[in-house]
């Protein structure tokens, strides 16, 4: 059973709404992350955080922000989406101690038309 | 600055072929820590295999193998016996602690029946 868990699993949404996507772990890890992925190709870094209240941008430029208020939870948020935001989200998060893996989310299929 | 480089895009082999992946990854920290994960076309990330910097014995897990060499800065992966249920996406990724996980671009391995 997932200890993280990404909603919606598939979204359409037109263009110029605001989405949220959500994220939440049971695992009480300190770091998440969001990756931004076109199916099948590079995972590329959009945000992430160590703790509560603190974000940072990752390696991509995205027009999405995050917030951390709680351990557990780690929305993203697009205000006014595009067709260029089409691609899949994944969440993911990890202890603090960098040996360990990240356990990811199933994923948001995003689609803006 | 840290990068993972896998160079192979694309691999079609046929059902019961051995196929070896290539991962070459650039740090210049002492301590990492190197993974491989899988991506079915289901589009969720499955932990493979995770091996520290001070560790370079050679793995076998079922038909999945792994060779690290640090002087050749590789950590290739290696199926035998390939099955059509082995198509997916594989993903090396190197930590070093810094930010996040870092991925290469991936390998897209089709095995024919």
């Amino acid at each position: 059973e997932a200890d993280i868990y990404q909603t919606p699993r598939y979204l359409v949404i037109g263009t110029g709404k605001k989405i949220t996507l959500e994220c939440s772990q049971t695992m009480g890890h300190d770091k998440m992350y969001w990756y931004q992925q076109d199916p099948g190709m590079e995972l590329h870094l959009i945000h992430y955080s160590y703790g509560v209240n603190s974000t940072e941008k990752g390696d991509l430029s995205s027009e999405s922000t995050v917030s951390r208020i709680r351990t557990e939870h780690f929305p993203l948020t697009l205000e006014s989406a595009r067709p260029s935001h089409t691609s899949q989200y994944l969440c993911a998060s990890s202890p603090a101690e960098k040996d360990y893996g990240y356990t990811f989310g199933s994923g948001t299929r995003l689609t803006v038309v | 600055a840290q990068k993972v480089t896998q160079a192979q895009t694309e691999i079609s082999v046929v059902e019961k072929e051995d196929v070896t992946l290539d991962c070459v990854y650039e740090t210049r920290d002492t301590t990492y820590y190197l993974f491989w994960y899988k991506q079915p076309p289901s589009g969720e990330l499955v932990f493979l295999i995770r091996r520290n910097s001070f560790d370079e014995q050679n793995e076998i897990s079922g038909r999945y193998s792994w060779n690290f060499q640090k002087s050749t800065s590789s950590f290739n992966f290696t199926i035998t016996a390939s099955q059509v249920v082995d198509s997916a996406v594989y993903f090396c990724a190197l930590n070093t602690g810094r930010r996040a996980l870092t991925f290469g671009s991936g390998t897209r391995l089709q095995v024919q029946p």
